[in-house]
C-alpha cells in the first residue's frame, strides 16, 4: 500500500508557535497533497507538491518533499486558533486515485 | 456554482436496509470518487470513476455499488446495510485523475460529508 502515515497523531501548541507535521509513504509517487479538515466538515485542499519539487510555499504553509526518504512535512508558521483541525497527506501515483493517511489532529490554544 | 453536493447529510438505517447516497458536481469534472472515514483510519477509497460509464473499485468496495450514467452524478448504493458500514462518507471530484501527469489546475473538491449510522 502507498498509504501515507502522518506523525504525530496529535499535536497541541500555543497560538503563535509553529506546527510541523510529517508524512511518510511507501511507494514512488507522482505528487503529494495536504488537506485540512475542520471538525464535522469536508476536506479542503491546501497544497500540492510534485515528485520533482522539493519545497513549496503558500502563505503561512511550507511543504517539503524528500523522495529519497519517501517523506514530506507540512509547516504552519505563526499558528492561529483557526488552524485547529485535522491535517491529512495524500499521495498519488500516475493516473491513480488519491490515497490518504490517517491524519494529524492539531490543536492551537489561544 | 455549488461545487460537490452530497445528500443526505445524516441517515440512520436498520441492518439489511438499502439506500443511496447522492453526489452531484456542477464543475464538469471527469473524475469522481467516494471515500469513507472512520475514527483513526483516515479516508479509505470505496469506488471511483474516471468518466461517465466507467467505474472502478477502490480499497474497500465490498457492500457498495456505484454507477456513472452522467458526468454530474455519482451515487453510492448500500445494498444491504451492516453496522460495519456506520461511517462518514465523502464524495470528491476533480477535472482528471489526481495522479495525472497533467495536474495543473486539477484541484480536488470534497463534499461536506454524509453521516450514516446502521443499527
Amino acid at each position: 500500500s502507498q498509504q501515507g502515515e502522518e506523525d504525530p497523531q496529535a499535536l497541541s501548541i500555543q497560538e503563535g508557535e509553529n506546527a510541523t507535521m510529517n508524512c511518510s509513504y511507501k511507494t514512488s509517487i507522482n505528487n503529494l497533497q495536504w488537506y485540512r479538515q475542520n471538525s464535522g466538515r469536508g476536506l479542503v485542499h491546501l497544497i500540492l507538491i510534485r515528485s520533482n519539487e522539493r519545497e513549496k510555499h503558500s502563505g503561512r504553509l511550507r511543504v517539503t518533499l524528500d523522495t529519497s526518504k519517501k517523506s514530506s512535512s507540512l509547516l504552519i508558521t505563526a499558528s492561529r486558533a483557526a488552524d485547529t483541525a485535522s491535517y491529512f497527506c495524500a499521495t498519488a501515483r500516475v493516473d491513480t486515485p488519491l490515497v490518504f493517511g490517517k491524519g494529524t489532529r492539531l490543536s492551537v490554544i489561544a | 456554482n455549488a461545487g460537490v453536493t452530497q445528500t443526505p447529510k445524516f441517515q440512520v438505517l436498520k441492518t439489511g436496509q438499502s439506500m443511496t447516497l447522492q453526489c452531484a458536481q456542477d464543475m464538469n469534472h471527469e473524475y469522481m470518487s467516494w471515500y469513507r472515514q472512520d475514527p483513526g483510519m483516515g479516508l479509505r477509497l470505496i469506488h471511483y470513476s474516471v468518466g461517465a460509464g466507467i467505474t472502478d473499485q477502490g480499497e474497500v468496495p465490498n457492500g457498495y455499488n456505484v454507477s456513472r450514467s452522467t458526468t454530474e452524478d455519482f451515487p453510492l448504493r448500500l445494498l444491504s446495510a451492516a453496522p460495519s458500514q456506520t461511517s462518514v462518507y465523502f464524495c470528491a471530484s476533480s477535472r482528471t485523475v489526481p495522479g495525472s501527469i497533467e495536474i495543473s489546475g486539477n484541484t480536488i473538491y470534497f463534499g461536506e460529508g454524509s453521516w450514516l449510522t446502521v443499527v
